[in-house]
């Protein structure tokens, strides 16, 4: 098993342009989560899955989109990227309550 | 929406002395997550504690849950260089089980 695999594993973006970030898990984990991390604030929730086709909104979900059409497949999506979106952003799978297991992340650069 | 503390938000010892991190809600936690995360490197499940009271050890590593179910700490007996990284306790007491992620300790260990 992959586990959690995410691309690309670095960017460079724009201010205004879009971008989809990839995440995708081979142990069939009904919940899937998006995470961004910046220094000293830990890492905060932005979207998360139960479930194909069930989405719902995190702590800090403005500027991202997110769809499950798949149990396996997570995509994030930066409509129109900002300054602001620079972090390292995680995507993570879990079956339920249990262990969360986190992707090797994607360090964003926003200019 | 739930809040976990974390302290201190920096931790630097000598290889062999002890070390402690600590989590503080202000409500109950149904569950405590800690998880491990090395410099460059994506967060590492370690150990739920679930049961009020409840103390799990690792090797060097012990896991204590409070009485109260409102704190929970991690003692490294001894640091080894190893130990560098990290350390994030999560609840999971948010709808739909989506994890509230503590701000972290970066633990230094010098040789």
């Amino acid at each position: 098993n992959a586990g959690v695999t995410q691309t690309p594993k670095f960017q460079v973006l724009k201010t205004g342009q879009s971008m989809t970030l990839q995440c995708a898990q081979d142990m069939n984990h009904e919940y899937m989560s998006w995470y961004r991390q910046d220094p000293g604030m830990g890492l905060r929730l932005i979207h998360y899955s139960v479930g194909a086709g069930i989405t719902d909104q995190g702590e800090v979900p403005n500027g991202y989109n997110v769809s499950r059409s798949t149990t396996e497949d997570f995509p994030l999506r930066l409509l129109s990227a900002a300054p602001s979106q620079t972090s390292v952003y995680f995507c993570a799978s879990s079956r339920g309550q249990e262990t969360q297991y986190f992707g090797p992340g994607t360090r964003l650069l926003v200019l | 929406g739930q809040q976990v503390m974390q302290i201190p938000q920096y931790q630097h010892v000598q290889e062999g002395e002890d070390f402690t991190t600590y989590c503080n809600s202000s409500t109950t936690l149904s569950n405590i997550q800690w998880y491990k995360q090395r410099p460059g490197g994506h967060p590492v499940f370690l150990i739920q504690l679930v049961k009020s009271g409840e103390v799990k050890k690792q090797k060097r590593l012990t896991f204590q849950f409070g009485e109260a179910k409102k704190n929970s700490s991690l003692h490294i007996t001894a640091t080894q260089t190893t130990d560098v990284g990290t350390y994030f306790c999560a609840d999971s007491s948010g709808s739909a089980r989506q994890l509230t992620f503590g701000s972290g300790t970066q633990l230094t260990v010098l040789p």
